[in-house]
């Protein structure tokens, strides 16, 4: 099982509808990550959390670490927001207090 | 400062051949990570840097693989002899300590 797990891996939506893209860790962390990732490789922070919630524009991202949970938000989808999301966590334990652990991404489509 | 730089953006290269790619870091950033990315994975931790010791490695950085940041600003990665399954995403990223994690664009190697 993998330490950070995404649902769903594929989401297709129609213009202007409201997408949540949700993501699970088993380890402690010291912090969480969204990112966006473009066809052609290029990552783009989005977030960074370690409680609560942040708002950018039309994304929120919400972290509950009792639950171990964190979900990103977009209102209002638009097509250009089509790309592959990502939930990266710090681990909190031992040496690797540098390095992310990175989910699988959700591929996200937004139909005109 | 344009963000975190790597180069050559694409690189193609006949098995067996040694390839090195270049990152170059925000330049105030103390710490640089190395992550390689498979087609429909997230990417995953090679290597990081805090400034020009290599604090970690991954048990995925074979012993052809070679990792320096010699004066704590650019880095380089070498791939030695390079097989069918290194061809993927090596994308770089620096951050200050643990803040504003930020990702080049990437290097795609594509081992023939």
């Amino acid at each position: 099982k993998n330490e950070v797990e995404q649902s769903p891996q594929n989401l297709t939506a129609q213009e202007g509808e409201f997408i949540t893209i949700n993501c699970s860790y088993s380890v402690g962390i010291s912090a969480l990550h969204w990112l966006q990732q473009h066809p052609g490789g290029g990552i783009v922070s989005l977030f960074m959390l370690s409680s609560g919630k942040k708002k950018h524009g039309r994304l929120i991202a919400t972290i509950n670490i009792q639950e171990k949970h964190s979900s990103l938000h977009i209102t209002a989808s638009h097509p250009r927001d089509s790309a592959v999301y990502i939930c990266a966590v710090n681990p909190q334990y031992g040496g690797s207090q540098g390095n992310l652990i990175f989910g699988k991404g959700t591929k996200l489509s937004v139909k005109p | 400062d344009t963000g975190v730089s790597q180069d050559p953006r694409h690189k193609i290269t006949k098995r067996g051949q040694n390839v090195t790619f270049r990152c170059d870091p925000i330049s105030e950033h103390n710490r640089l990570y190395w992550y390689r990315q498979t087609l429909g994975q997230g990417p995953e931790f090679l290597t990081y840097f805090q400034n020009e010791a290599q604090l970690e490695k991954s048990r995925l950085l074979s012993d052809r693989f070679s990792a320096e940041r010699p004066k704590g600003s650019f880095s380089t990665l070498e791939i030695q002899r390079t097989e069918q399954g290194d061809s993927a995403m090596y994308l770089c990223a620096s951050s200050f300590n643990r803040d504003g994690y930020t990702f080049g664009s990437g290097t795609r190697l594509t081992v023939v």
